[in-house]
C-alpha cells in the first residue's frame, strides 16, 4: 500500500498568517492527491483535487502543489475558521490511503 | 441537493454482523462510484473501500484490513449504498461514513466530493 506521511502532525499559527502543510507518497504517485479539512466535530470536507485544483466554493486561500512524492497544501493569511484538521489524500491507485493528518489551531 | 445519509449503527459483540446503508438523494446515484470511510474514535480517517457503477461491473476494492469481511454493495433502483461487516472486531469501531466521488472518477481522478454524516459502530462485548 502507498503510505502518506504528512508534516507537521499539528502547528498553531495566528490570522493572517501563510501556513504550508506537507504530505509526502511512499512512491510515484503523478498528481493524484486530494486535500480534505475537517472542522471539529464536523465532517471531513474536499479542498483540493488533483494536487491542485481548487474544488468548487472553497475560499482561494487555500493552494496547492506538487507532484510524484512530494505535496503541499498552502493557506495564505490564515482565517479563524480554518482551525481544524488537514488530511491528504492518494487516489493513484487502491487501497487509497489517507496521511494522518495535521492538527491547525489558530492563536 | 445533495444528501447522502448513513444508517444502521449500534453497539454488536466482537465477532457479529451489521449492515450498514447509506440513502443518496439530489444526484444521479447510479452515475457515481461510491466509497466509504471510517474514523475511529479521535484518530483520522481510514479509507474502507468503494463500488464503481454500473458500466464498470459494480467493481469493488477494499482495504486490507476489512478485505474477505466487509462487503459492499448498491441498488440503484433505491439510490442506496450498503455495507455489510461481518467478524467485526473492536478495532472496527468508528464512524462510518458514504461518501460520492466526483463523476470523473470514472477515467481520471477521484475525489471525494461528498459526504454522509456518519453513523457509529461499536464493537464491544
Amino acid at each position: 500500500d502507498i503510505q502518506m506521511t504528512q508534516s507537521p502532525s499539528s502547528l498553531s499559527a495566528s490570522v493572517g498568517d501563510r501556513v504550508t502543510i506537507t504530505c509526502r507518497a511512499s512512491q510515484k504517485i503523478s498528481n493524484y492527491v486530494n486535500w480534505y479539512q475537517q472542522k471539529p466535530g464536523k465532517v471531513p470536507k474536499l479542498l483540493l483535487y488533483a494536487a491542485s485544483s481548487l474544488q468548487s466554493g472553497v475560499p482561494s486561500r487555500f493552494s496547492g502543489s506538487g507532484s510524484e512524492t512530494d505535496f503541499t497544501l498552502t493557506i495564505t493569511s490564515l482565517q479563524p475558521e480554518d482551525c481544524g484538521t488537514y488530511y491528504c489524500q492518494q487516489t493513484y491507485t487502491t487501497p487509497y490511503t489517507f496521511g494522518q493528518g495535521t492538527e491547525l489551531e489558530i492563536k | 441537493e445533495v444528501q447522502l445519509v448513513e444508517s444502521g449503527g449500534g453497539l454488536v459483540q466482537p465477532g457479529g454482523s451489521l449492515r450498514l446503508s447509506c440513502a443518496a438523494s439530489g444526484f444521479t446515484f447510479s452515475d457515481h462510484f461510491m466509497d466509504w470511510v471510517r474514523q475511529a474514535p479521535g484518530k483520522g480517517l481510514e479509507w474502507v473501500g468503494r463500488i464503481r457503477s454500473r458500466p464498470n461491473i459494480y467493481g469493488t476494492d477494499y482495504a486490507a484490513s476489512v478485505k474477505g469481511r466487509f462487503i459492499i454493495s448498491r441498488d440503484d433502483s433505491k439510490n442506496s449504498l450498503y455495507l455489510q461487516m461481518n467478524r467485526l472486531r473492536t478495532e472496527d469501531t468508528a464512524v462510518y461514513y458514504c461518501a460520492r466521488n466526483g463523476l470523473h472518477c470514472k477515467d481520471s481522478y477521484c475525489y471525494l466530493d461528498d459526504w454522509g454524516q456518519g453513523t457509529l459502530v461499536t464493537v464491544s462485548s
